[in-house]
């Protein structure tokens, strides 16, 4: 059993074009996030809900927008993709009053805008 | 804001020898946490150790230990008995009250047979 799972793993899609990406987690946890690893590997966070509540939303394009239907599952869309969009995205999940613990991380989707 | 510096880029190390990976962050809290995530060519992250700032010991698993210098604010990675399966980007991340992980620009390990 996968504990966070992404779908797709690749996206390949033309500038313009509106994408979704999906992420589900069955670790029970309350917070789930989404993180972009740019070309040079470097992780930042781009949002995170907290039981289905946005708590974190950095400084990122209105074209991103982070849905969260139930705690166990963080989708994130964007629309009019951009050729500097392309990265992989991160998932990951985490317990919030576990504080010790570190986030659980899905296996990525590398998003191709071409 | 917090930040966490990886002033290592690259590393290679002989199959068997030990390396030692640096990390260190700026925060004016005193209460948080710091991780080591592993990141091999699968792009899978896979949490390596972590450690609480409140605990002076520092962490062990297994192969994989760490020097916490709480106030030097540092925090290496020892990586003994290397293997190839060790070849990874290495990152250096940092919790404290905002919920939010923060990374290094990580650190490409290789491992030589």
């Amino acid at each position: 059993d996968t504990a966070v799972s992404q779908t797709p793993k690749y996206l390949v899609t033309q500038m313009g074009n509106d994408k979704s990406i999906k992420c589900e987690q069955n670790l029970g946890h309350d917070t789930m996030y989404w993180y972009k690893q740019d070309s040079k590997k470097f992780l930042k966070i781009m949002f995170s809900y907290n039981n289905k509540e946005l708590i974190i939303n950095e400084t990122v394009p209105n074209r991103f927008s982070p849905k969260s239907p139930d705690k166990a599952h963080l989708n994130l869309h964007i629309n009019s993709l951009e050729l500097g969009d392309s990265a992989v995205y991160f998932c990951a999940s985490s317990q919030h009053d576990r504080g010790q613990g570190g986030y659980t991380f899905g296996s990525g989707t590398r998003l191709t805008v071409v | 804001a917090q930040t966490v510096t990886q002033s290592q880029p690259e590393m290679s190390v002989q199959e068997a020898e030990t390396v030692t990976l640096s990390c260190t962050y700026d925060t004016s809290e005193s209460d948080y946490y710091l991780f080591w995530y592993k990141q091999p060519p699968s792009r899978q992250m896979i949490l390596v150790i972590r450690q609480e700032a409140y605990k002076q010991q520092n962490a062990t698993e297994n192969r994989f230990s760490v020097n916490f210098q709480k106030a030097a604010k540092s925090f290496s990675l020892k990586i003994s008995d290397s293997q190839l399966g060790d070849a990874a980007m290495y990152f250096c991340a940092y919790k404290g009250g905002s919920e939010k992980l923060v990374f290094g620009k990580g650190t490409k390990l290789t491992v030589n047979p």
